[in-house]
């Protein structure tokens, strides 16, 4: 079955640092979604992506977020200014449409620790 | 009104019995209510999902019941194995996929 890849699995950074998590979604999936877990807690909606746009975002995406599609395969998250509370499991999702039948896929996640 | 509500937080089922996760949502514009499993170490996987113009889905051990007027859906888990121990997840989105999620349930099936 084709899966949502993400790289690295583990990122630790310094406070203030940039860092970019980097995530491959299923070829031939149209709509792209970054999600983070903070341990123990919930899974929370950052942002979705779609036509080289954003076409949503939460609260939680600010200014030092981005996203960006490179190229025809790769969907990245770039965090410009770590901070403590950037410690989190984030998940990179994709979706080949919108709708109801559509479904979320998951990948299995980037440990991003910041110290 | 973008909570969604996840009861249990946690829950011991023996192994045969029956595990139930409870849901309750506010926004009235939901409309895809997908339930998802996460194993340690690993991203939320799809385990079943239902629209709102129908009151129960079931695929295999796994029923989801729906109940539109008191905004609330569970997930029913049959027969529950030992394999079946993961975290849970209820989400409710309203077609952008924008999910919004419960705060899980830890599942544990004793063998």
């Amino acid at each position: 079955e084709p899966e949502v890849t993400q790289t690295p699995s583990h990122q630790v950074t310094q406070m203030g640092q940039e860092v970019i998590l980097r995530c491959v979604p299923i070829s031939n999936h149209l709509y792209f979604y970054w999600y983070r877990q903070i341990l123990g807690q919930k899974v929370e909606f950052l942002v979705s992506f779609y036509n080289n746009e954003i076409s949503e975002k939460s609260e939680i995406f600010d200014d030092q977020f981005s996203v960006e599609r490179p190229d025809g395969s790769n969907f990245t998250l770039k965090i410009r200014s770590t901070k403590l509370e950037d410690s989190a499991m984030y998940f990179c999702a994709s979706s080949q449409g919108r709708g109801q039948v559509a479904k979320l896929f998951f990948g299995s996640g980037t440990q991003l620790s910041v110290l | 009104q973008q909570q969604v509500k996840q009861s249990p937080q946690s829950l011991i089922v023996q192994k045969g019995g029956i595990s139930i996760i409870n849901c309750a949502y506010e926004n009235t514009a939901f409309d895809y209510f997908p339930w998802y499993q996460q194993f340690p170490g690993k991203g939320p996987a799809l385990l079943i999902a239902i629209r709102p113009d129908v009151s129960e889905k079931k695929e295999g051990r796994f029923t989801i019941s729906f109940n539109k007027s008191a905004k609330q859906f569970s997930l029913h888990i049959m027969d529950s194995q030992p394999g079946d121990s993961a975290t849970y997840f209820c989400a409710a989105g309203s077609g952008t996929y924008k999910y919004i999620f419960g705060t899980g349930t830890r599942l544990k099936v004793l063998a």
